[in-house]
């Protein structure tokens, strides 16, 4: 069964440095997420992305992240300056279309500790 | 837009006990549901999803959800828990075209 792969599965980083988190997505699929989950709490919506641009995001979405389709395949999330409140698992999603029709497809998530 | 409240942080049952873990919705037109599963340490597993048509889904694993518009519910069941069913679970409600949203989720603890 096609996967969502994301990569690394764990990465520590200083407070301040920028971290880049990757996710090669289902293929055939055009429409892109990721979500947030700080431990102990909810899955947050960040961003939707498809065409090569944000289709959506939300408020946690803020000038510190960015994200990117550098290539045919990966699909990458950048945090800038890393904080504490960063540290979080952080989940990839791809999806054929828009919207929740299908129920995404979710990798198993890049856990983020910022020190 | 659309939210989710699951009012239950932690429910503990006994292996073999029937389960219930309740999921309210908030959407202004019909909704898109899903209950998701997340073992410690793993990504997120789709249990089950209701876009339309009958009102009680099946998905894998022995559950079931039932959709009820009129409580705005989507309760996800298992008659017989087993011990591998410790983990957390996430309701989400999704639109066409519109994102999908979580739940808080609840923390199911299964007792020998």
């Amino acid at each position: 069964e096609p996967e969502v792969t994301q990569t690394p599965s764990h990465q520590v980083t200083q407070m301040g440095q920028e971290v880049i988190l990757r996710c090669v997505p289902i293929s055939n699929h055009l429409y892109f997420y990721w979500y947030r989950q700080i431990l102990g709490q909810k899955v947050e919506f960040l961003v939707s992305f498809y065409n090569n641009e944000i289709s959506e995001k939300s408020e946690i979405f803020d000038d510190q992240f960015s994200v990117e389709r550098p290539d045919g395949s990966n699909f990458t999330l950048k945090i800038r300056s890393t904080k504490l409140e960063d540290s979080a698992m952080y989940f990839c999603a791809s999806n054929p279309r828009p919207g929740a029709n299908y129920g995404y497809t979710f990798g198993s998530g890049t856990r983020l500790t910022v020190v | 837009a659309q939210s989710v409240t699951q009012p239950d942080i932690h429910i503990t049952v006994s292996e073999g006990a029937s389960l219930e873990l309740r999921c309210n919705y908030s959407y202004g037109a019909t909704p898109y549901l899903f209950w998701y599963v997340q073992s410690p340490g793993q990504g997120l597993q789709l249990l089950l999803k209701y876009f339309s048509g009958d009102t009680l889904v099946q998905g894998i694993k022995g559950f079931e959800a039932e959709f009820k518009r009129s409580q705005s519910s989507f309760n996800l069941r298992k008659p017989s828990v087993h011990w591998s069913d410790a983990a957390e679970y996430f309701c989400a409600v999704g639109a066409r075209n519109n994102d999908m949203r979580f739940g808080a989720g609840t923390r199911l603890t299964v007792k020998p």
